[in-house]
């Protein structure tokens, strides 16, 4: 198991809503990217934050918005909720984000279900 | 832009046989390329990456993987299966100039016992 954790394991949520996902990286990374996983799909790449700033951003709307604390740890904040956001929402830390070689290790995913 | 295909939705292998899982990538510059395993209600497990060098890469489980420029695929390998192995696997390609992983569509392993 890596060093990164989640929060919340699952989620329900309705449409309109609002929802906040939580990360903590692994120790001793400073970036965090976000990914979403729909079902049946493979990852795709919402936005990754380096040292409390984004550093980047997949094609994704602005309701999608991130955060990261002075101590690596993220949040990505969705507002008004479609039924489409259902998915599992995966958190990844790497070492730095200024190496393109470094890994991304995988926190065990947000289950979001929005009815 | 750069992108992974895996041409191979499913892969079924007899446990003890070998165990091939293709990906072909799509990018500017350097590849840098990575393999993971999800396993069912699980994230991904990292199991090795290429940047540079070999081009036989070892990483963890005894999986390996060995990339083609000229093919531009980076195959991963397992010489003899376990069901164990049966989960979705994921091949991911970088950009020298990027910051994000793009992935494939993910290859489900059965292994029968």
């Amino acid at each position: 198991e890596t060093g990164v954790t989640q929060s919340p394991t699952h989620l329900i949520k309705t449409r309109g809503q609002q929802v906040t996902l939580r990360c903590s990286s692994q120790s001793g990374h400073n970036t965090v990217s976000w990914y979403q996983q729909a079902l049946g799909q493979g990852p795709q790449f919402i936005f990754q934050y380096y040292r409390e700033e984004e550093n980047g951003r997949g094609n994704f709307p602005p309701r999608f918005s991130g955060l990261q604390f002075p101590n690596y740890s993220s949040e990505l904040n969705v507002n008004a909720l479609e039924l489409d956001d259902s998915a599992l929402y995966l958190c990844a830390s790497s070492l730095d984000s200024g190496r393109v070689t470094d890994t991304q290790y995988f926190g065990p995913g947000t289950r979001l279900t929005v009815l | 832009a750069q992108s992974v295909a895996q041409p191979e939705d499913q892969v079924n292998v007899a446990e003890g046989n070998p165990l091939t899982v293709k990906c072909t990538y799509s990018v500017s510059g350097n590849p840098y390329l990575f393999w993971y395993v999800q396993y069912p209600n699980r994230g991904l497990q990292f199991l090795l990456k290429y940047i540079t060098g070999d081009n036989l890469v070892k990483g963890s489980y005894g999986f390996e993987a060995e990339f083609n420029k000229s093919q531009t695929s980076f195959h991963l390998k397992k010489p003899s299966a376990l069901v164990s192995d049966s989960a979705l696997y994921f091949c991911a390609v970088r950009a020298s100039n990027d910051y994000k992983l793009s992935f494939g569509a993910g290859t489900t392993v059965t292994v029968r016992a």
